[in-house]
């Protein structure tokens, strides 16, 4: 059974930082691309960073980069994001979601999602 | 920057069909995938390009494209149907998008 976990969540002050890790489980972890998807409360859902099977490749939304840094550890079947200068507006669940990538069509979806992790950003 | 489309909100007695829409002006050449989400909980996948189907999601659940808009069916509404539902895609050469979620709701 595929099972994603997201831990590390919490209150930040503006400006503080924050690691967010997901440990997976019950699929061969380094043969997929991996994402953060979050969802501020009340919203809806805004795909933030994806990163390929062997870390080579990672992509923002232009809103976190800069700030954020998406990496995983295959030894350890763990995906993680790196959140610093954080603001108000980063406060959300934050969703580690396995990724399948469509190369014929530059397609990208979401398989699997981890129950969430909530981050509060305020002072 | 690219945008999905839906509406906010869609309303169905038990037993009638849903349809919600999305509309972007990439979806004739870029594929649409469904999430649904219920409160409290993390979204799940209930169609993949455009149309298809994943293991355990139930048959009511369909999906089809035309033009710039895709198509979310569910047949024969249930209670436990009520939910968000959001739609996904990208345009040719930026990141995956979402759609804006439409709250279904069973009268």
């Amino acid at each position: 059974e595929v099972q994603l976990v997201e831990s590390g969540g919490g209150l930040v002050q503006p400006g503080g930082s924050l690691r967010l890790s997901c440990a997976a489980s019950g699929f061969t972890f380094s043969s997929y691309w991996m994402s953060w998807v979050r969802q501020a409360p009340g919203k809806g859902l805004e795909w933030v960073a994806n990163i390929k099977q062997d870390g080579s490749e990672k992509y923002y939304v232009d809103s976190v980069k800069g700030r954020f840094t998406i990496s995983r550890d295959n030894a350890k079947n763990s995906l993680y994001l790196q959140m610093n200068s954080l603001r108000a507006e980063d406060t959300a669940v934050y969703y580690c979601a396995r990724t399948l990538v469509v190369p014929a069509a530059m397609s990208e979806y979401f398989d699997y999602w981890g129950q969430g992790t909530l981050v509060t950003v305020s002072s | 920057s690219y945008e999905l489309t839906q509406p906010p909100s869609v309303s169905v007695s038990p037993g009638q069909t849903a349809r919600i829409t999305c509309s972007g002006d990439a979806l004739p050449k870029q594929y649409a995938y469904w999430y649904q989400q219920k409160p409290g909980q993390a979204p799940v996948l209930v169609i993949y390009k455009d149309s298809e189907r994943p293991s355990g999601i139930p048959e009511r659940f369909s999906g089809s494209s035309s033009g710039t808009t895709v198509t979310l069916t569910i047949s024969g509404v249930q209670a436990e149907d009520e939910a968000d539902y959001y739609c996904q895609s990208a345009d040719s050469s930026g990141p995956v998008v979402f759609g804006g979620g439409t709250k279904l709701t069973v009268l």
